[in-house]
């Protein structure tokens, strides 16, 4: 079936570093979605990508899909502590179902 | 206020008693979704629908059932709960790409 994979499963960085998650597909995608869930909370959706090669900033992040539409990432630039949670890839492959990925728990060290 | 609202939040049930995840969203959105998060699994969707009377089912629709009679409104059926629908259960809905998630529903099914 259609899947995507996400790396790593956790994270721990002190306040200050940079921060990377992976998300890939063995298929092309349609568009991928990222969102950030809060320790006891729900997913909020972050941004969308659409576009092959596309980069958008939103203040510290920075995200990118991949040129040919198979992966995608997220960094952060900086980790500040209200970075802490677990950031989740999301990718579309041309249906309406939406793929998650297992997601990426971020912890950071003060 | 726009929002996504679920109830009950916490429920404990004994297997195969039917329940119902009450979903409804005020945003007026045409899509709304199930999810169901497992640790280490990510988020799951259980099932979408288009828009009123249009449902699908996503990835792992097998022991439940929905309904879409009116916009607003996306409820969740167990007919028949079993412990392995143990889960913390979200409900979406959107217009565009942005998905707005409820708080999330915790099921315990002893």
């Amino acid at each position: 079936g259609q899947q995507v994979m996400q790396i790593p499963q956790y994270q721990h960085v002190q306040e200050g570093e940079d921060f990377t998650t992976y998300c890939n597909s063995s298929t092309t995608l349609s568009n991928i979605q990222w969102y950030k869930q809060r320790p006891g909370g729900h997913p909020v959706f972050l941004i969308q990508l659409v576009k092959s090669g596309e980069v958008k900033k939103q203040k510290r992040l920075t995200f990118q899909f991949g040129e040919a539409k198979k992966n995608s990432s997220l960094h952060i630039t900086a980790t500040q502590t209200t970075d802490v949670g677990t950031y989740f890839c999301a990718g579309n492959f041309g249906n309406e179902k939406l793929t998650f990925g297992t997601g990426t728990r971020l912890t950071i060290i003060p | 206020e726009a929002q996504v609202t679920q109830n009950p939040r916490y429920l404990i049930t004994v297997t195969g008693k039917k329940l119902t995840v009450t979903c409804s969203q005020n945003m007026n959105h045409e899509y709304m979704s199930w999810y169901r998060q497992d640790p280490g699994l990510g988020l799951r969707q259980i099932y979408y629908s288009m828009n009123v009377e249009v449902t699908d089912k996503g990835d792992v629709p097998e022991g439940y059932k929905v309904s879409r009679k009116e916009k607003r409104n996306f409820p969740l059926i167990l007919e028949s709960p079993s412990p392995n629908q143990t889960s913390l259960y979200f409900c979406a809905s959107s217009l565009r790409e942005t998905q707005y998630f409820g708080p999330g529903t915790r099921l315990l099914v002893l």
